[in-house]
């Protein structure tokens, strides 16, 4: 196991398209968190899934992000209607249980135009 | 949120101990304290993380006040490796956690 991955690492797009990314945790982590990075700022806490249930996702930014994690495994965060504010980096983090360290990944960098 | 405050930057000779502060004055009796560590153009890397007691590990020292509102990351000898962005965070439910700015250590060779 090579750690967290995610897919793509760079994503240029139009104001106005959806655009979906996926993250590939450790295996048999069941903690799977999504955060968004703008520049010169900590990571932004938006949602977490405890296996395939999403426990909280009160943070997520607008009702045009939603994220899934349908079999408890891999999981992806889609934003509908892009705007050039989603422009960041998304970190998708992993982790065995509660209150132990979590282990990110590489991000995919956003870019609106 | 549970709220971390850092000085935005800090350096260290190389080969020399490094103590990052951070204040945490809102903690509550069960947010753990993590410090996660940040390269540019890559995602954070655990560094320590503790709950009451001082903690060590391969990579550093947590020292955490008695009263709780404060603790210190402590890197035995920088090396230039160890230059990236720190981060003090809280993790009150233990599901998971608040980011500040941060610290950016500068290594002097």
């Amino acid at each position: 196991d090579t750690g967290v991955s995610q897919d793509p690492r760079h994503k240029i797009t139009k104001r106005g398209q959806n655009v979906t990314f996926r993250c590939d945790p450790i295996s048999e982590h069941n903690r799977l968190y999504w955060y968004r990075q703008t520049l010169g700022q900590g990571p932004e806490f938006l949602t977490y899934f405890q296996n395939e249930a999403q426990l909280e996702k009160s943070r997520l930014l607008s009702d045009r992000f939603s994220a899934e994690r349908p079999k408890g495994s891999f999981s992806t965060l889609e934003i509908q209607r892009t705007e050039q504010g989603d422009s960041a980096m998304y970190l998708c983090a992993s982790s065995p249980q509660m209150n132990t360290e979590a282990f990110f990944g590489q991000g995919t960098r956003l870019t609106v135009v | 949120d549970a709220k971390t405050t850092q000085p935005n930057s800090m350096e260290s000779n190389e080969e020399e101990p490094v103590h990052l502060p951070c204040n945490h004055s809102t903690i509550s009796g069960t947010d753990y304290i993590h410090w996660y560590r940040q390269l540019p153009s890559q995602g954070p890397e655990y560094v320590i993380h503790g709950l009451t007691s001082n903690v060590n590990n391969r990579m550093a020292s947590l020292a955490i006040a008695e009263d709780r509102k404060s603790s210190t990351l402590i890197l035995h000898r920088a090396t230039l490796r160890d230059a990236a962005v720190y981060y003090c965070t809280l993790d009150p439910t233990g599901n998971q956690f608040y980011f500040g700015t941060g610290t950016s250590l500068t290594v002097i060779p």
